[in-house]
């Protein structure tokens, strides 16, 4: 079964400070990880995929399979930034696009 | 494009009662999917559909049901509603059933029951 973990519900940061928030995920098979976000007001919306592997936004995310985990970063985070972020999972393999999400994590970044 | 829209915004039933909710995706997009998010947690997988077949089940019960259009558009029903199904419906639409084609999501329907 495939699942997703966000441990932290809620992260609040000061601007400028680093930013780490956690993903860990469980599935047999190779994986294909995405990071999401949705701003205020806005629609969910992809903000960058492991396979990509570029940075966004600022935004970094490494596939540690090792640890089934895939963190999202930024070195010093933006009051832009404030959004609730959503990691999921695909089951890889091209052809099968069910993504499995966590239940989120709200950031909040301070002044 | 306006890109996925969806309708109506919100909605409020009374238990027991039919919805049907409605999704048309971006312009050339063949594959629409069904997502249910309810208060508190991330969207959970209902449906996919391609080229007006259905390519994926979440773990949902048979009261949920869908269809796609010959337009690409899409429709989800759900019968018997239950004040657990209470949340917000969400739609994406992406180019193909690939996963290198990203995933765009509509803004989604409210549904409430009563």
């Amino acid at each position: 079964a495939q699942r997703v973990t966000q441990p932290e519900k809620l992260l609040s940061v000061f601007k400028g400070a680093p930013v780490e928030l956690k993903c860990n995920y469980s599935y047999s098979g190779s994986p294909e990880l995405f990071w999401y976000v949705q701003y205020s007001r806005q629609r969910l919306q992809l903000l960058l995929r492991h396979i990509s592997r570029e940075s966004i936004k600022g935004f970094t995310a490494d596939l540690n399979k090792g640890e089934t985990s895939f963190h999202l970063k930024k070195p010093f985070a933006q009051e832009e930034d404030s959004a609730m972020y959503y990691c999921a999972l695909s089951g890889g393999g091209g052809s099968n696009y069910k993504l499995t999400f966590g239940k989120g994590t709200l950031l909040t970044v301070n002044p | 494009d306006a890109g996925v829209t969806q309708s109506p915004t919100h909605l409020i039933k009374t238990r027991g009662q039919h919805v049907t909710l409605r999704c048309s995706p971006i312009s050339g997009h063949k594959s629409v999917s069904w997502y249910q998010q309810v208060l508190g947690q991330g969207p959970q997988f209902i449906f996919q559909y391609y080229e007006k077949e259905e390519r994926g089940r979440g773990n949902f019960p048979d009261r949920f049901s869908a269809r796609q259009f010959p337009n690409y558009s899409s429709e989800l029903n759900v019968n018997a509603l239950l004040l657990g199904d209470s949340a917000l419906y969400l739609c994406a639409s992406s180019a193909s059933t690939f996963s290198y084609n990203e995933q765009f999501f509509g803004p989604g329907t409210r549904l409430t029951v009563l």
